[in-house]
Parts: structure tokens; C-alpha cells; sequence
């Protein structure tokens, strides 16, 4: 059964700061998906990643992957308050697998 | 456009009883997702329709758990005989393209409470 492991489950950040999120998943596929939940909410779509190198960007978000490696990568840069929300990544094996979340809170 | 929908929003019922849980997917999607999401969990697939079949059911945790699109638009998943277990959160996506890379877009959830 394929496994896609999260890491770390709860960040408490400082604004300003950076920080890395990271998925690991446990069989091939070379797509991956990052979606946002905010609380009570639905899933907000935020990267689709369709290949091995790919790296995309948007704000002060970047996801990047590696499917050699069996990772992907959220990255955070200089997180401000509203980024405060669980970040899922989600590989695609026609269904998706979702990790098992990071719940990010910024702090002021 | 209009995004995925999901009725109703708030489903309170009572252990053993039937519920009904629909889905309006985005218009001209072919491919419709059930999952599942648990407190404090990521969502967990159920179900996967391609038009009116259901392509991958695996998820379905048991028989009292049924999903059908007749029409190849709205779903409805089923719960039959309900348990308190059964209390989650409901949640449906659609994508246009099941085949090749497959963006999903999900919809506000229903929530599920078995008392």
C-alpha cells in the first residue's frame, strides 16, 4: 500500500522566517499535488507538479519534486499570517494518496 | 464558473439510519472522487467514477457504503445502517482529464455526525 508521509505534522513559525515542509512517498509516480485546508474549509488546489525537477512557485510559496527520491518539498519564505493553514500533499495514482497533513500556524 | 457543490452541508442522524450525501461536480468533468477525511486526517479515497461507472471502489470501507452516477454527473454516495464511526467529513472532487495529470478540485465537504 503506498505511503505518503508528512513531515513535520505541527510548525509554529515566526513571521518573516523561512521553513521546509516535506512529503515522502513510499512507490513511483512522478505526480504530485500540494492543496491548502484552511479550518472547516474545503481543499484549495496549490501546486500541481507533472515531472521529475519540477519546481514551481507562487508567492511566498515554492513546491518542488523529486521522484528519484520519493519527495516533495513546500517551501516557506518569509511566512506572513495568512499562511496559517494545513498543507496536504497528494500523489497521484489515478485516485490520490494524501499525506497525512502539517498544520502551519504563524505566528505574529 | 461554478465549483464543485455538496448537499447538504451538515448531515446529523442517528446510528442505523440511511443517509443520502450528493455531489454536483464541475460541468464537463468526467472524473468524480469520494473521499473521506477524519479529524485531524487527510482525506481518504472511497470511490472513483469515470462517467456513469464506477472505475475504482476500493476504497469503500464496506458493503453498507454505496456510491452510483447514473447520469454521469451528480453522485450520491450511500450509507447504509449507519455507525458512529461513520462520522467524518464527506468530500467530493471532480477532474476533467482522468487520465495523465489529473487536478482534482474539491468541494465545501458534507459533515457527517452519528449520534
Amino acid at each position: 500500500e503506498l505511503k505518503v508521509e508528512q513531515n513535520p505534522l505541527f510548525l509554529s513559525m515566526q513571521e518573516g522566517k523561512n521553513y521546509t515542509i516535506y512529503c515522502n512517498y513510499s512507490t513511483t509516480s512522478d505526480r504530485l499535488y500540494w492543496y491548502r485546508q484552511d479550518p472547516g474549509k474545503s481543499l484549495e488546489s496549490l501546486f500541481v507538479l507533472l515531472s521529475n525537477g519540477a519546481v514551481k512557485q507562487e508567492g511566498r510559496l515554492m513546491a518542488s519534486l523529486d521522484t528519484k527520491a520519493r519527495l516533495s518539498t513546500l517551501h516557506i519564505t518569509a511566512a506572513v499570517h495568512d499562511l496559517s493553514a494545513t498543507y496536504f500533499c497528494a500523489v497521484d495514482m489515478n485516485q490520490f494518496y494524501f499525506g497525512t497533513g502539517t498544520s502551519l500556524t504563524v505566528i505574529p | 464558473g461554478a465549483g464543485v457543490s455538496q448537499t447538504p452541508s451538515n448531515k446529523v442522524t442517528e446510528k442505523g439510519k440511511y443517509v443520502e450525501l450528493r455531489c454536483d461536480p464541475i460541468s464537463g468533468h468526467t472524473a468524480l472522487y469520494w473521499y473521506r477525511q477524519s479529524l485531524g486526517q487527510g482525506p481518504e479515497f472511497l470511490i472513483y467514477f469515470q462517467g456513469t461507472g464506477a472505475a475504482d471502489d476500493s476504497g469503500l470501507p464496506n458493503d453498507r457504503f454505496f456510491a452510483v452516477r447514473p447520469e454521469g454527473s451528480v453522485s450520491t454516495l450511500k450509507i447504509q445502517r449507519t455507525e458512529r464511526g461513520d462520522s467524518a467529513v464527506y468530500l467530493c472532487a471532480s477532474s476533467l482529464n482522468p487520465a495523465g495529470w489529473n487536478e482534482q478540485f474539491f468541494g465545501p465537504g458534507t459533515r457527517l455526525t452519528v449520534l
